[in-house]
């Protein structure tokens, strides 16, 4: 199974910063990565897919870049309700597997 | 607008059998897969299996030898067995809709997730 292994694992930051989680598969996954955020006691959201395609409805302040190995999920300014954790997934083959999540608290 | 709800025992007792189930509304099952996850209490999330909308399935390896999922197109819904439990399979289950249509490969709708715990 494609192993995925995000950093950090967790984080502090204040609204209105940057913040960047990245995700790193064990083997090339072309662009078949997701993000998705988890608030606690909810199930996660789809924020990005296709590792760069925003979901409908999602603030454009969430990006994805990355290809092959290496992705990186980006929050423009940090907002109030964006303080929940975050997992990549890999869509590429099966089993589908999760990074162990960034947890994203307030500083 | 879709909407996935799981539903079944919370407490399952070690070496049973857990058996859960995912109805849809707001859309068809047709055309889709149907898949369950698993969070264990404060940990991450296991991807467990997915059944098309034909029956075709593919299960988590890790999982293989115990899980069985299965579909009822005319009642909407699929559902999930895992056989021979242990503390383990506690866990916080979700059921989601897999979009598989190249380019586009994502689970675009969850259950809100039920606590299943194994234990005497």
């Amino acid at each position: 199974a494609i192993q995925m292994t995000q950093s950090p694992s967790s984080l502090s930051a204040s609204v209105g910063d940057r913040v960047t989680i990245t995700c790193r598969a064990s083997q090339g996954i072309r662009n078949e990565l997701g993000w998705y955020q988890q608030k606690p006691g909810k199930a996660p959201k789809l924020l990005i897919y296709g590792a760069s395609s925003l979901q409908s409805g999602v603030p454009s302040r969430f990006s994805g870049s990355g290809s092959g190995t290496d992705f990186t999920l980006t929050i423009s300014s940090l907002q109030p309700e964006d303080f929940a954790t975050y997992y990549c997934l890999q869509d590429y083959n099966y089993p589908q597997t999760f990074g162990q999540g960034t947890k994203v608290e307030i500083k | 607008q879709v909407q996935l709800q799981e539903s079944g025992p919370g407490l399952v007792k070690p070496s049973e059998t857990l058996s859960l189930t995912c109805a849809v509304s707001g859309g068809s099952i047709s055309g889709y897969y149907w898949s369950w996850i698993r969070q264990p209490p404060g940990k991450g999330l296991e991807w467990i299996g997915y059944i098309y909308y034909s029956g075709a399935t593919n299960y988590n390896p890790s999982l293989k030898s115990r899980v069985t999922i299965s579909v009822d197109t005319s009642k909407n819904q699929f559902s999930l067995k895992l056989s021979s439990v242990t503390a383990a399979d506690t866990a916080v289950y979700y059921c989601a809709r897999r979009v598989a249509t190249k380019p586009m490969y994502f689970f675009d709708y969850w259950g809100q997730g039920t606590l299943v715990t194994v234990s005497s």
